[in-house]
């Protein structure tokens, strides 16, 4: 069955440094997602995208946040000056539509340790 | 702006039983979408079933049913014969039908399944 996978699984990385967290969405899915979880809190979304847009961001998703569709297989989170504040879970989500019960198919996660 | 509410943070239950998670969601909106989501410890989010809220009958899944009662805006999970591998955290979401296509999630409630 087709998946939705993250790399890495585990990151840890200094206050003020830039990461790039890497997603490659099922292969006919259109619309794109990250959500995080800092631990022991509920999933919150940060963003979504379509047609190499953002269609809607939370106001988690500041300047600080990026994504990005590099090629026709990669969706890339990218936090440009990490805070100790966005350790937390990081969820990938795509989707094969955006209207409808469509299910949102999840990652596994990329946990993001900032010391 | 929406939002879900699950007031039960642990539930327990025995193995065979049967168990209910509660869920509440505020919206202004007549059209939307109610997902339960569970995430076992491997974290990864696995759709458990979903509700259409113009379908009046509720939704059922093997040993997966919801209680939908729209005008009390709740939204139950029914687990049935509850088996080990049920253990997780429950997240309960909405979803606006009106072009606005992120999950909102409650804060869950983790299920112990007691041998």
């Amino acid at each position: 069955e087709p998946e939705v996978t993250q790399t890495p699984s585990h990151q840890v990385t200094q206050m003020g440094q830039e990461v790039i967290l890497r997603c490659v969405p099922i292969s006919n899915h259109l619309y794109f997602y990250w959500y995080r979880q800092i631990l022991g809190q509920k999933v919150e979304f940060l963003v979504s995208f379509y047609n190499n847009e953002i269609s809607e961001k939370s106001e988690i998703f500041d300047d600080q946040f990026s994504v990005e569709r590099p090629d026709g297989s990669n969706f890339t989170l990218k936090i440009r000056s990490t805070k100790l504040e966005d350790s937390a879970m990081y969820f990938c989500a795509s989707s094969e539509a955006q209207t409808g019960s469509y299910e949102q198919y999840f990652g596994p996660g990329t946990r993001l340790t900032v010391t | 702006a929406q939002t879900v509410t699950q007031s039960q943070p642990e539930m327990s239950v025995q193995e065979a039983e049967t168990v209910t998670l509660s869920c509440t969601y505020d919206t202004s909106e007549s059209d939307y979408y109610l997902f339960w989501y569970k995430q076992p410890p491997s974290r990864q989010m696995i759709l458990v079933i979903r509700q259409e809220a113009y379908k009046q009958q509720n939704a059922t899944e093997n040993r997966f049913s919801v209680n939908f009662q729209k005008a009390a805006k709740s939204f139950s999970l029914k687990i049935s014969d509850s088996q080990l591998g049920d253990a997780a955290m429950y997240f309960c979401a909405y979803r606006s039908a009106y072009g606005n296509e992120k999950l909102t999630f409650g804060t869950g409630t983790r299920l112990t399944i007691i041998p």
